[in-house]
């Protein structure tokens, strides 16, 4: 079946640190990954997106790359602030007679000034 | 755009007491999800309807849990009779294409 493995949190990092989040997903076919972010007290928003192999998303200065060979999507930012701290799912969409979002079970991140 | 609109933000019931939830989604979106959220976990899919017809309803509890898309537009969840364990977080989502767009989410604790 498809499904998603995220890294246990919590993280908890000093402003500036570099971040990375682990993904590893199972899926039959070509999934499209992605990560939302989750800020305390709102629902989840889409960070970045990634459709097929190789692909790079990348928005406010968070990346992941769409490795098939190891069937992995890991979140990374080079400087984290305070204000990033949040819950991150990573998650696959796959398309079985509609789109179907499947997610981890999260993970959450403290930034400490 | 206006996002995926919620209502109640908060609800606070007794167990066995029953209790509905709205979610008005993005105008134009044809696919609309109801994603019960746990806490400390990750959402996990209770209904998916396209348009007014349901597309997945394979982990909605569907002795105490119901849910319509009247028109295709705005959708309803509910709940009855709560039990304990439906504590948690029910967030609505829309897409139009692949990813959905959530809302805020209402937030429910069953005492």
């Amino acid at each position: 079946g498809n499904s998603v493995t995220q890294m246990e949190g919590p993280v908890t990092l000093s402003e500036e640190a570099f971040l990375t989040i682990n993904c590893t997903y199972t899926a039959t076919g070509y999934p499209s990954l992605f990560w939302y972010v989750q800020y305390p007290g709102e629902g989840l928003q889409l960070l970045l997106k990634a459709t097929k192999a190789d692909d790079k998303g990348s928005n406010k200065g968070f990346e992941a790359t769409y490795r098939k060979e190891t069937t992995s999507f890991h979140l990374e930012k080079g400087s984290v602030q305070v204000s990033d701290s949040a819950v991150y799912f990573c998650a696959l969409i796959r398309n079985t007679g509609g789109f179907k979002t499947i997610f981890g079970a999260g993970t959450r991140l403290f930034v400490k000034a | 755009e206006a996002g995926v609109a919620q209502s109640p933000r908060y609800k606070i019931i007794e167990k066995r007491q029953s209790v509905a939830f709205w979610c008005n989604p993005i105008s134009g979106h044809a696919t609309l999800y109801w994603y019960q959220q746990i806490l400390g976990q990750g959402p996990k899919l209770l209904i998916q309807f396209q348009n007014n017809g349901v597309v997945d309803d394979s982990q909605l509890p569907k002795d105490r849990f119901s849910a319509e898309r009247l028109k295709g537009v705005d959708s309803t969840l509910k709940i009855q009779p709560a039990k304990l364990e439906d504590s948690a977080v029910y967030l609505c989502a829309s897409s139009q294409k692949v990813a959905a767009s959530f809302g805020s989410g209402t937030r429910l604790t069953v005492v």
